[in-house]
């Protein structure tokens, strides 16, 4: 079956770092990929998605590209900032509209 | 705001007991889904509807059970509750049920089983 395996947290950066979570999956054909955002209290929301090969989602700073060769999708940001603290999930949706999450990591960023 | 609405928000029950979970998409979806997040299990997917019929079956267990109306509002059952049940249950919608479609959360509901 599909399967999400992401970088395992917790992870925390100072201001203004840069941020890597990596997110590689397994899926039968040609899945779409996307990142979630939950913040504290709230339910997930979508930061950005790829839908083919070489696409580069992008969002409030963030980015990620879909890799194929590699079966990831690594978000990354350059500068976060205390705000971007949350939960971050990847997840894939396959042929069918099955959608299979990873396990989120939680990220905090200290002033 | 995602446009999805779930109720009750907060729920406290005693083991045994059956409750109702219900959620109401977006306008214009046609996909709910049901996701179970706890502590311990991370984010699992439950079952997902599309147009009234059951698309897709995840990790739900034999004493839950979970329908769509022709209305597109959808619930969700938990019979026989144990406290391993107490979680937050999120309702999820979405336009269509292929590949590539955005899902939208709502924002849960609580629910503590003592």
């Amino acid at each position: 079956g599909n399967s999400v395996t992401q970088m395992e947290g917790p992870v925390t950066l100072s201001e203004e770092a840069f941020l890597t979570i990596n997110c590689t999956y397994t899926a039968t054909g040609y899945p779409s990929l996307f990142w979630y955002v939950q913040y504290p209290g709230e339910g997930l929301q979508l930061l950005l998605k790829a839908t083919k090969a070489d696409d580069k989602g992008s969002n409030k700073g963030f980015e990620a590209t879909y890799r194929k060769e590699t079966t990831s999708f690594h978000l990354e940001k350059g500068s976060v900032q205390v705000s971007d603290s949350a939960v971050y999930f990847c997840a894939l949706s396959d042929y069918a509209g099955k959608s299979t999450f990873g396990d989120g990591t939680t990220l905090t960023v200290k002033p | 705001d995602s446009g999805v609405t779930q109720t009750p928000k907060h729920l406290i029950t005693a083991t045994g007991q059956r409750v109702t979970l219900r959620c109401s998409p977006r306008s214009g979806d046609l996909s709910v889904y049901w996701y179970q997040q706890s502590l311990d299990q991370g984010l699992q997917f439950l079952i997902q509807y599309y147009n009234g019929e059951e698309r897709a079956k995840g990790n739900i267990l034999e004493r839950f059970s979970a329908q769509q109306f022709p209305d597109l509002h959808s619930e969700l059952n938990l019979s026989s509750l144990e406290l391993g049940d107490s979680a937050l249950y999120f309702c999820a919608s979405s336009v269509a049920s292929n590949s590539g479609n955005t899902i939208y959360f709502g924002e849960g509901s609580w629910l503590t089983v003592v």
